[in-house]
């Protein structure tokens, strides 16, 4: 099976502009979920979405949005682009079926805001 | 709400000698355990989990950790490190059963291995 996709790879962006990032999950999952990696705040929670329904969410100010499509691949949405968006941005999916509770994580996406 | 604590942030140690990285853990629910790992310029992946059962969990590279729930510890050791273990290690929780599949992650643990 392929694993976890995310593009693009890297990203440079200005503020004040938005951004778009891509993830597409194993096959057969249906659940991702969108974790922000800073050197500061470490790893942190943003959303999750199973079966095109957002489940849970972190706490992240409005900029930060998402959604998932029927073909459960996500897309993250970043408005309003400040410095401190600068981050790693990891997406993990999830068969959440049975016991499993694993969540495979992707390469991540690398955003520079300038 | 949980909340992980990794007591050491860098722990460098020589080829072949034991290490321990430390995990702590609080929440108000049972959780499950997770540790991945991180190398340069990638993703996470899972190392090894506890969910339930016998509380001393082993991954396929040589790694164990143990849950201990009075200590609320979940420690993971390995006898003899190699050059390639360098990496860093998140500890991560989530509550058990339920919907909620948030993993709450400690602030991490850089390993280095040195020859």
């Amino acid at each position: 099976k392929a694993g976890v996709t995310q593009t693009p790879r890297y990203l440079i962006k200005t503020r004040g502009q938005q951004v778009t990032l891509s993830c597409s999950p194993i096959s057969g999952h249906r659940s991702v979920s969108w974790y922000q990696q800073t050197p500061g705040q470490g790893l942190q929670f943003l959303f999750e979405y199973f079966s095109e329904t957002q489940r849970n969410k972190g706490n992240f100010p409005g900029r930060f949005s998402g959604r998932q499509f029927s073909n459960s691949r996500s897309e993250m949405n970043v408005s309003t682009l400040e410095l401190g968006d600068s981050a790693l941005y990891l997406c993990a999916s999830s068969s959440r079926q049975g016991a499993s509770y694993e969540q495979y994580f992707g390469p991540g996406t690398r955003l520079t805001v300038t | 709400a949980q909340s992980v604590t990794q007591l050491d942030s860098q722990v460098p140690v020589f080829e072949e000698a034991p290490v321990e990285l430390r995990c702590n853990y609080s929440s108000s629910v049972s959780v499950y355990l997770f540790w991945y790992v991180q190398y340069p310029n990638q993703g996470l992946q899972l190392l090894l989990k506890y969910l339930s059962g016998s509380t001393l969990v082993e991954s396929i590279n040589g790694f164990e950790a143990e849950f201990n729930k009075s200590q609320t510890s979940f420690h993971l050791r390995k006898p003899s490190v190699h050059i390639s273990d360098t990496a860093e290690y998140f500890c991560a929780v989530s509550p058990s059963g339920g919907s909620n599949y948030k993993l709450t992650f400690g602030k991490g643990t850089l390993l280095t291995v040195n020859p």
